[in-house]
């Protein structure tokens, strides 16, 4: 029983087109996040949520959107695709660094063509 | 702002060796957690080790071990008996205290363990 996952776990599509990525957890935790990994993997937060409340939005282009129809999912979907959104999707959750820590997904490769 | 500094972008190391892996982080805060990940060609995050900055104590888990330097707010991966398995980019990461903090982490080193 996978703890969170992701789908699809590969995307490729082409400039323009809009796209989304589903996440879901059965941990109970309250907050989920978005990661994106860049090509030289680098891991950086894209949004956080708790209980279906944004908390976290850094600096992110507003083609991306974060939807939370409950706190067992949170999905990410994307308008007008480019080249530079090319990388690796990651969802996670947490009930705070000091019960459970972070479980990650197993990520989505999104390709940009 | 807190950033994690990794300096090491990629070591090798051989099969039963130990290696360590360097990792400083800077922040104003007091009450915070300290992260090992592990990525290995699957993609998948593995959590490591976690330690949290109010204990002294090192944490241990298995052949995984840190040694945390409050003070110099440092924050290194030993890696006991190393296989061949171990082979993967480690992330060292930071959090805050606190429901909906985010994990801020280091630019990754790449292990790879050598038969």
């Amino acid at each position: 029983d996978t703890a969170v996952s992701q789908t699809p776990k590969y995307l490729v599509t082409q400039m323009g087109n809009d796209k989304s990525i589903k996440c879901e957890q059965n941990l109970g935790h309250d907050t989920m996040y978005w990661y994106k990994q860049d090509s030289k993997k680098f891991l950086k937060i894209m949004f956080s949520y708790n209980n279906k409340e944004l908390i976290i939005n850094e600096t992110v282009p507003n083609r991306f959107s974060p939807k939370s129809p409950d706190k067992a999912h949170l999905n990410l979907h994307i308008n007008s695709l480019e080249l530079g959104d090319s990388a690796v999707y990651f969802c996670a959750s947490s009930q705070g660094p000091d019960r459970h820590g972070y479980t990650f997904g197993s990520g989505t490769r999104l390709t940009v063509v | 702002a807190q950033t994690v500094t990794q300096s090491q972008p990629e070591m090798s190391v051989q099969e039963a060796e130990t290696v360590t892996l360097s990792c400083t982080y800077d922040t104003s805060e007091s009450n915070y957690y300290l992260f090992w990940y592990k990525q290995p060609p699957s993609r998948q995050m593995i959590l490591v080790i976690r330690q949290e900055a109010y204990k002294q104590q090192n944490a241990t888990e298995n052949r995984f071990s840190v040694n945390f330097q409050k003070a110099a707010k440092s924050f290194s991966l030993k890696i006991s008996d190393s296989q061949l398995g171990d082979t993967a980019m480690y992330f060292c990461a930071f959090s805050t205290q606190g429901g909906s903090e985010k994990l801020v982490f280091g630019k990754g080193t790449k292990l790879t363990v050598n038969p």
